[in-house]
């Protein structure tokens, strides 16, 4: 069955500590997302990439880094966390074809920068 | 500037009845609107997309239109359930396939009571 697996599922930091979200995929899809979360506010891209070992800026990638070291894998890491980045993080994968099929999301991870 | 923006922000309606979530966008272009359900504590979960002007689609007790050219999409969900209760999000796609944006909605949090 296809599925998106996020660990951990949720998490307390320390400012200016480092944060590592991961990402595992199971669907043999090429493009891997990381969406935040914020009450009040829709979904918000921060990097995503379309093949291992390459990575994208999204609309909000500052404080975020990514890695993508195989096609089922994706991680984001907050080398320097700040209390801002409190938010729900969210992973998803699609297929990069043209039928506008949907994004599968994982269940989100919840950080608590504190 | 929020491009997608549903209303109302949260419903509360008894077992049984039906509601109506509205989504309006300014996306350009627009290629096509999606509806996810998103339950606490969860991921979001594909609903329905619609594509072309004037498109009607139904799911179930989902059924979701699509009027283009005022940029505007509404949700409906007949016969309630107590599991219907979630958050709903409204999200546009600018391309049909992955090397687009995906423009999401704050959501409009439904509650269903006995």
């Amino acid at each position: 069955e296809a599925a998106v697996t996020q660990s951990p599922r949720s998490k307390v930091a320390v400012t200016g500590g480092k944060v590592t979200l991961s990402c595992h995929q199971t669907n043999n899809h090429d493009y891997m997302y990381w969406y935040r979360q914020d009450t009040g506010h829709g979904l918000r891209l921060i990097h995503y990439s379309y093949v291992a070992d390459s990575t994208e800026k999204g609309d909000i990638p500052d404080g975020y880094k990514a890695s993508r070291p195989s096609q089922e894998n994706f991680s984001l890491i907050l080398e320097l966390a700040s209390l801002s980045q409190t938010a729900v993080y969210f992973c998803a994968s699609s297929d990069a074809g043209t039928n506008n099929q949907a994004p599968l999301f994982g269940e989100g991870t919840r950080l608590s920068v504190l | 500037k929020t491009q997608v923006e549903q209303s109302p922000q949260s419903l509360v309606v008894r077992q049984g009845e039906n509601c109506v979530l509205q989504c309006n966008y300014s996306v350009t272009p627009d290629n096509h609107l999606r509806w996810f359900k998103q339950d606490t504590g969860k991921g979001l979960v594909s609903l329905t997309v619609l594509v072309h002007e004037n498109d009607k689609t139904s799911n179930g007790r989902y059924s979701a239109t699509l009027d283009k050219d005022a940029k505007h999409s509404t949700l409906h969900i007949t016969a309630t359930l107590l599991d219907d209760t979630a958050t709903y999000i409204c999200v546009v796609g600018d391309r049909g396939s992955a090397l687009g944006r995906l423009h999401f909605g704050a959501g409009t949090q439904l509650i269903v009571i006995p």
